[in-house]
């Protein structure tokens, strides 16, 4: 089984100003990560996953994540935001094994970014 | 294109009563999710098609909750005798198959109200 631990439920910042999303997961298995961006009254979004090789991934929006399999982490960054990134940002786990479990997500609670002019 | 669409987007009902849920994926996809986004509890996996079967079940949570598929293509998830821990917000997803790979493109949900 596995948990996905999203260390802020809130996160406000100024526009231009870089940002911190922190997510941290326990697993039994080697898993693969995603980040998705819920815009209100919408569905979710994927930004940017890792499935393998560089531990560094860039996704839509200026946004990018480092995979730390040391510290079990999965933090996204971006480096100046804008009003437009309000919004609620899921980290979510898959596993990678073979048997056929590998479609089920699971997901962090959600942290809001709140971006302020 | 077409995304995943759901209906309806808000459902209030009275407690004891029975809603359908419905999603109609991206055509083309074959695997079809439902997942349920509550306060408390952030977001849930419910069950999982592939086609018109459901190897994975796991996450409903109560044997109130049902779903099925036909034609490979419309979803629908049944909900009877609704109790209040049941108001939440249901999202369904799909993808081109059922792997990790696979982006899974989620619709704008349906938000449950059982007063």
């Amino acid at each position: 089984a596995q948990s996905v631990t999203q260390l802020d439920s809130q996160v406000p910042v100024f526009e231009e100003a870089p940002v911190e999303l922190r997510c941290n997961y326990s697993s039994s298995v080697s898993v693969y990560l995603f980040w998705y961006v819920q815009y209100p009254n919408q569905g979710l979004q994927l930004l940017l996953k890792y499935l393998s090789g560089s531990t560094l991934v860039k996704g839509i929006n200026g946004f990018e994540a480092e995979f730390n399999k040391s510290q079990t982490s999965f933090h996204l960054r971006k480096p100046s935001v804008h009003i437009s990134d309000t919004a609620e940002y899921f980290c979510a786990v898959s596993d990678t094994g073979s048997g056929g479990s590998n479609y089920k997500l699971t997901f962090g609670k959600g942290t809001l970014l709140t971006v302020n002019p | 294109g077409a995304g995943v669409s759901q209906s309806p987007s808000n459902k209030v009902t009275e407690k004891g009563k029975d809603v359908e849920l419905r999603c109609d994926p991206i055509s083309g996809h074959t695997a079809l999710y439902w997942y349920r986004q509550s306060l408390g509890q952030g977001l849930e996996f419910l069950i999982y098609f592939q086609g018109n079967s459901a190897p994975d079940k796991s996450g409903l949570p109560s044997d109130r909750f049902s779903a099925e598929r036909t034609g490979g293509s419309v979803s629908t998830l049944t909900i009877q005798r609704t109790q209040q821990e049941d108001s939440a917000v249901y999202l369904c997803a799909s993808s081109r198959l059922g792997t990790y790979y696979n982006e899974q493109f989620f619709g704008p949900g349906t938000r449950l109200t059982v007063l």
